[in-house]
């Protein structure tokens, strides 16, 4: 595998339902992104992980729950969502924060495109 | 707060013909500007950037933008497009040195390739 590669790429689940999205990114970067992409709507940072610490939750509702084990994997577990929570999940990495090492452009994956009925 | 601003949400544009996506931005101090593509069904992939020296940025599949510094503009063209360049297109900016290197979106253009 290369690059950053997504789990599930589809996924429809139940209001009460309980699942998770799996992000995976194999350029050795420290960073990792969660983002949510609408329909009509701007690209929505969600989360980001800079060397496994959260360094921002842009206002997310607690259903939305990120994990991030070591800087190659990033979770999102999801759990009693609402229909305006259907959307592609998209996740990003970039490398930054080392000297001369910064590449500054993010690295996305595939998306996860969530349906929730 | 910063912003970054793309002017147009849709261009439709015939095949062979140019093509100019607008993206302005809301500072111009130290700032790394990003064009990235996103295919139907796809995630964003890089098609270019600006980080310092030249302004003429060349990227992949034929695009090129511009760093126009007292505009705060970084606008993407190509002589010819094709029907395959159709595509959602977004600019985005970080602001660099003691700002945050996480970059702010624009809200993307729709590139509409007839033939």
């Amino acid at each position: 595998e290369t690059g950053v590669t997504q789990t599930p790429r589809h996924l429809v689940m139940g209001m009460t339902n309980k699942k998770s999205l799996k992000c995976e990114q194999h350029l050795g970067h420290n960073a990792m992104y969660w983002y949510k992409q609408s329909a009509k709507k701007p690209l929505e940072l969600m989360f980001v992980y800079n060397f496994k610490e959260q360094t921002e939750n842009n206002s997310v509702p607690s259903r939305f729950s990120p994990e991030c084990p070591n800087s190659s994997h990033l979770f999102l577990h999801l759990h009693t969502l609402q229909p305006e929570d259907s959307a592609l999940y998209l996740c990003a990495s970039s490398q930054h924060g080392l000297a001369g090492t910064d590449s500054y452009e993010q690295y996305f994956g595939p998306g996860t495109r969530l349906t929730v009925t | 707060a910063q912003s970054v601003t793309q002017l147009d949400s849709q261009v439709p544009v015939f095949e062979e013909a140019p093509v100019e996506l607008r993206c302005n931005y809301s500072s111009s101090v130290s700032v790394y500007l990003f064009w990235y593509v996103q295919y139907p069904n796809q995630g964003l992939q890089l098609l270019l950037k600006y980080l310092s020296g030249s302004t003429l940025v060349k990227g992949i599949n034929g695009f090129e933008a511009e760093f126009n510094k007292s505009q705060t503009s970084f606008h993407l063209r190509k002589p010819s497009v094709h029907i395959s360049d159709t595509a959602e297109y977004f600019c985005a900016v970080s602001w660099g040195t003691g700002g945050s290197y996480i970059p702010t979106f624009g809200r993307g253009t729709s590139l509409i390739v007839h033939p």
